[in-house]
């Protein structure tokens, strides 16, 4: 039921700078809710990477960054590590009132 | 540290229930909004599930609603799933999240506790 769309996957070398884009409707993204995103590492926990469209909680790396226009947002990645392999998701709220809170159908990242 | 743990899990065949724990640990379960989502096998997470901070409110996604029940218990500083009516497409790693204050996202989770719905 996922209601934002994201590539399924995306790939770089180390060092290289990837961008994950999220499109979402009228009634998430662009009804101006905020966008959020996730990383997640197998066996762990998800991690909160990016709040409120372009916010970095403390510890997350500054070579992660987000944006938003219009009913899309993007999550960049400079300066690829291995590390980032991971997979990503998008989060915003809607208020179609089937679900509150919607989450994009997720991106796996490659590092080659 | 701030931490969620999830209990719980297991298999459990159509129609039967299963209640599902989540312990917080170095904040309390009355001070912020807390979630369940959900991520069935190969497949992308789902939110299910809200309780406002001071317990008044209670929302549910479309997919449980009537069948899930989020409530919490201060004393214990737990959250609970109380899952009735299983189904196959249940079947997830169910994670309790706590909300991040002014924000609608989720800035701690658990690791999660695995229910398969299988007969």
């Amino acid at each position: 039921q996922s209601v934002l769309t994201q590539p399924p996957s995306v790939s770089g070398a180390p060092g290289q700078r990837v961008t994950i884009s999220c499109t979402g409707s009228s009634s998430n993204i662009g009804a101006g809710y905020d966008v959020h995103w996730y990383q997640l590492l197998p066996g762990t926990a998800p991690k909160l990477l990016i709040y409120g469209n372009s916010n970095r909680p403390s510890g997350v790396p500054d070579r992660f960054s987000g944006s938003k226009s219009g009913t899309s947002a993007s999550l960049a990645i400079t300066g690829l590590q291995p590390e980032d392999e991971a997979d990503y998701y998008c989060q915003s709220y809607d208020n179609s009132l089937s679900a509150l809170y919607v989450f994009g159908t997720g991106t796996k990242v490659t590092v080659l | 540290q701030v931490q969620l743990v999830e209990s719980g899990g297991g298999v459990v065949q159509p129609g039967r229930s299963l209640r599902l724990s989540c312990a917080a640990s170095a904040f309390t379960l009355s001070s912020s909004s807390m979630h369940w989502v959900r991520q069935a096998p190969g497949k992308g997470l789902e939110w299910v599930a809200v309780m406002s901070y001071d317990g008044s409110n209670k929302y549910y996604a479309d997919s449980v609603k009537g069948r899930f029940t989020i409530s919490r218990d201060t004393s214990k500083n737990t959250l609970y799933l109380q899952m009735n009516s299983l189904r196959a497409e249940d079947t997830a790693v169910y994670h309790c999240a706590r909300g991040f204050s002014g924000y609608d996202c989720f800035d701690i989770w658990g690791q999660g506790t695995m229910v398969t719905v299988s007969s």
